[in-house]
């Protein structure tokens, strides 16, 4: 079983749909909770960073993050063609470590 | 522009050749890393470098050779290619070991 389990989709929405993606973990000891957006052969891009438990919300993507749970989430309000991606959810430890933890990333198509 | 780039972006090469790609960041951060996402787009950290040395090293062959000259540059040296390396492997950065990454473009390795 893998740290953090992400659903691969594909998921596909018509545009203007709110969107859900979340993802599972195992480990209770992860504190910082990040989504990244990758679209096709690009690299990974930051959308969102959290710590702990809690919302956090900026523009039109909210993060949700249920540590009882071990569960996060992202929503994508009124989205659009270009959300089109792949969404990867990652996490990491507190204390003096950068070591990123990524879920299997999550395929998206928000149809026009 | 400021950035994380990597060369080259694709490599074509045959089984037991040795290979190297280099990843340069002009953001002025301290810490830069190395990763490999596979053809299931799972992405997965094989080290990370803090001013020049080495804080994390996963389980990664040791055929895989990370050298950084200094802050700004990292380069992945790789002996013996084997068709399992076939990936697009990722260099990162960040301010400091504990602050967000920001992701280059990646390098598509393909092995024959």
């Amino acid at each position: 079983q893998k740290e953090v389990e992400q659903d691969p989709g594909p998921l596909s929405v018509p545009e203007g749909a709110i969107v859900s993606l979340n993802c599972t973990y195992s480990n209770s000891a992860f504190q910082y909770f990040m989504w990244y957006r990758q679209y096709s052969r690009k690299g990974p891009e930051l959308l969102m960073y959290t710590y702990s438990s809690g919302n956090k919300e900026d523009g039109r993507f909210t993060a949700q993050v249920d540590k009882s749970s071990k569960y996060i989430s992202l929503f994508i309000r009124d989205s659009q063609p270009s959300d089109s991606a792949t969404y990867l959810c990652a996490m990491r430890f507190g204390g003096a470590t950068n070591k990123l933890i990524f879920g299997t990333g999550t395929l998206l198509a928000v149809q026009p | 522009d400021t950035a994380v780039s990597q060369t080259p972006k694709y490599l074509v090469t045959q089984m037991g050749n040795d290979k190297s790609i280099k990843c340069e960041q002009n953001l002025g951060h301290d810490t830069m890393y190395w990763y490999k996402q596979d053809s299931k787009k799972f992405l997965k950290i094989m080290f990370s470098y803090n001013n020049k040395e080495l804080i994390i090293n996963e389980t990664v062959p040791n055929r895989f050779s990370p050298k950084s000259p200094d802050k700004a540059h990292l380069n992945l040296h790789i002996n013996s290619l084997e068709l399992g390396d076939s990936a697009v492997y990722f260099c990162a950065s960040s301010q400091d070991v504990l602050a967000v990454q920001f992701f280059g473009p990646g390098t598509r390795l393909t092995v024959l």
